[in-house]
């Protein structure tokens, strides 16, 4: 069973405007949301994330918003821009013990078209 | 800081040979963890080391072994590869002493075993 989804496996958009990627996921007990970037040939990198106790947070460019009675978060990126071409990855924190794990949904390819 | 480093980058198997997958890192970090990367799959675990000395399955540990050799090092085996553990591997590690802590990615190993 998928716990985190990503239901759009890509997303194409023009340079400057919003790219608005989305994040399902169905175990409650998620605690903490991230967002990874992975481009080809390279291992994925860390972009954003957000606690489970609030509903946006905000790096430069980059938003990430949660609803958690709709289990949903979304990646916000304006303006977009080329290099941000790239396979984004949510993934959501569970504990296991005094371990943490993480669970990725199974990302969506986005294109910043020039 | 080279961060974490996998090696080796590429390998081609044959069906019932074995290999080990290296992976090091220069953070001083406390987890680690190996995942796998196959297409429309996302990345899933394989196994995971929340310290020296421990070692617990993730979510696909069938056909692999693995060992944490020290802090720095965590190696992933596969004693008789299959056609089926063809995939992109990753390594990450963390350092677990804070609730924001992230997981850091090395570069991938692509293993492909005919």
């Amino acid at each position: 069973d998928q716990q985190v989804k990503q239901n759009s496996p890509s997303l194409s958009v023009q340079e400057g405007r919003i790219s608005i990627l989305n994040c399902d996921y169905t175990n409650s007990m998620f605690d903490y949301f991230l967002w990874y970037k992975k481009y080809p040939a390279e291992g994925p990198t860390f972009l954003i994330s957000i606690s489970s106790i609030k509903d946006k947070n905000e790096d430069g460019r980059f938003t990430v918003f949660l609803n958690k009675s709709a289990k949903h978060l979304s990646l916000h990126i304006v303006p977009s821009q080329p290099g941000d071409s790239a396979v984004y990855f949510c993934a959501a924190r569970g504990w296991g013990g005094s371990n943490y794990k993480l669970t990725f949904g199974k990302g969506t390819l986005l294109t910043v078209n020039p | 800081n080279a961060g974490v480093t996998q090696t080796p980058k590429f390998q081609v198997l044959k069906t019932g040979q074995s290999m080990t997958l290296q992976c090091a890192q220069d953070m001083n970090h406390n987890s680690m963890y190996w995942y796998r990367q196959d297409p429309g799959m996302g990345l899933r675990l394989i196994y995971y080391s929340a310290s020296e000395g421990t070692t617990d399955k993730g979510e696909v540990p069938n056909g692999y072994n693995v060992s944490r050799l020290n802090k720095r090092e965590f190696s992933l085996r596969l004693e008789s590869a299959a056609p089926s553990q063809t995939s992109v591997y990753f390594c990450a590690s963390c350092l677990l002493a804070e609730i924001t802590d992230t997981q850091y990615f090395g570069p991938g190993t692509r293993l492909t075993v005919l």
